[in-house]
Parts: C-alpha cells; structure tokens; sequence
C-alpha cells in the first residue's frame, strides 16, 4: 500500500510569492491534517480536512489556506510568502475523523523563502 | 491550552546503554498520548501510543506508560542500538472527535558504536 505522498519535495520562492503545496492520502483515508516543522516553534497544527470540509485550524494567519478534493487529495496554500514561512510542511492522513486513530506522515515539503 | 514539554536534547548514548526520554503533558480531559520518531531526511512514523490511564504502549523495545496522576508519558528503552538515532517526539491529541497532535519540541538522540 503506498504512503503518504507529498509534492514537491522541495520548494524555493522568494518573499510576496504564493506557493501551493500537494498531498495525496493512503488509499482510503479521508482524514488530512497539515503541520509546519520549524527549528524555532518546532511542530505545529496548521488544519485539518475531512470530507471536503475544514474541520480543525491552527493559530496561523489567513495567508495559510488549504483544501480538499473529493478523492481525499489535499493542497495547502500560502499567499504574500514570509521569510518566517520557511519551514517543512509535513501532511499527514488518518481513516477517519474521531478518535485517536494513528496519524501517517509523508516525508514533507522544504519550502525555503529567500 | 493544551501542551507537551520534553526533555531537551541533544542525548547521546553508547551503544547496548539504557534510555530515557522525558516527556510530560498538560491537557484538560483525558487525552490520548504518543511517542513519534523522525529519521533524517523522512516524516515522523508512529513508535507507540496509549489512550488511557495506565495503558502501555511498545514497539521495537521501546515503551511508555501513560501516568495520569504524574501527567507524564516516558519513553524507555533498555539497550539502545546505533540504528535508534533519530528525533523523538512526544504528543498528544487532546480531542476525541478531532485529528490535531499537540507535540513537544523533539529530543535528538545520537547513539554512538
């Protein structure tokens, strides 16, 4: 069964860019939850889709948006790109939604803002 | 809010030596606790987890018992091989209807031949 996949690997933009960041699911898992991996603040929750629908969001400001296909597929998008923005994105997908089912990681975006 | 506060790294071990990794939580209700490992140049992976007081969680060796009346969730593992180099960290998930990990700063363990 394949994993979770994210695309691109890496990423290089420069500041007031948009990026869009790609996330495919497991097989059958409807559940895709976005975190942002710095140095400085470490991990941290950006949001989360089930069924199409924003059911979670972190304390991130509105430059970070995401969505979600109907074949579970998940992007991630951040407007006007700050140097702070550099950091490793990481997706990650459950089956379901409630309770705490086992969250599989993909290897990540390196997204660096110059 | 809720939150995880981890022992602060980097540790290094020998080889075959016994390891502990600290981790304790603050959360209201009764939330469910794991350990993740990050290898370089990868995601996190999944090491063990516990959903209740009591529980005890292992995998490859390691373990954890979740202690609610010490809010704390150790990881334990006791003879440490080079192949365990990697960052650990603690989390927890705090909502039962909602797939948002809470998770400490990461320790970086360094086993050494």
């Amino acid at each position: 069964k394949a994993g979770v996949t994210q695309t691109p690997r890496y990423l290089i933009k420069t500041r007031g860019q948009q990026v869009t960041l790609s996330c495919s699911p497991i097989s059958g898992h409807r559940s895709v939850s976005w975190y942002q991996q710095t140095p400085g603040q470490g991990l941290q929750f950006l949001f989360e889709y089930f069924s199409e629908t924003q059911r979670n969001k972190g304390n991130f400001p509105g430059r970070f948006s995401g969505r979600q296909f109907s074949n579970s597929r998940s992007e991630m998008n951040v407007s006007t790109l700050e140097l702070g923005d550099s950091a490793l994105y990481l997706c990650a997908s459950t089956r379901r939604a409630g309770g705490p089912g086992e969250q599989f990681f993909g290897p990540g975006t390196r997204l660096t803002v110059l | 809010g809720d939150s995880v506060t981890q022992m602060e790294g980097p540790v290094t071990l020998s080889e075959e030596a016994f390891l502990t990794i600290n981790c304790t939580y603050t959360a209201t209700g009764y939330p469910s606790l794991f350990w993740y490992v990050q290898y370089p140049g990868e995601g996190l992976q999944l090491l063990l987890k516990a959903t209740k007081a009591d529980d005890k969680g292992s995998n490859k060796g390691f373990e954890a018992t979740y202690r609610k009346e010490t809010t704390s969730f150790h990881l334990e593992k006791g003879s440490v091989q080079v192949s365990d180099s990697a960052v650990y960290f603690c989390a927890l998930s705090g909502d039962q209807g909602a797939q948002k990990l809470v998770f400490g700063q990461g320790t970086r363990l360094t086993i050494n031949p």
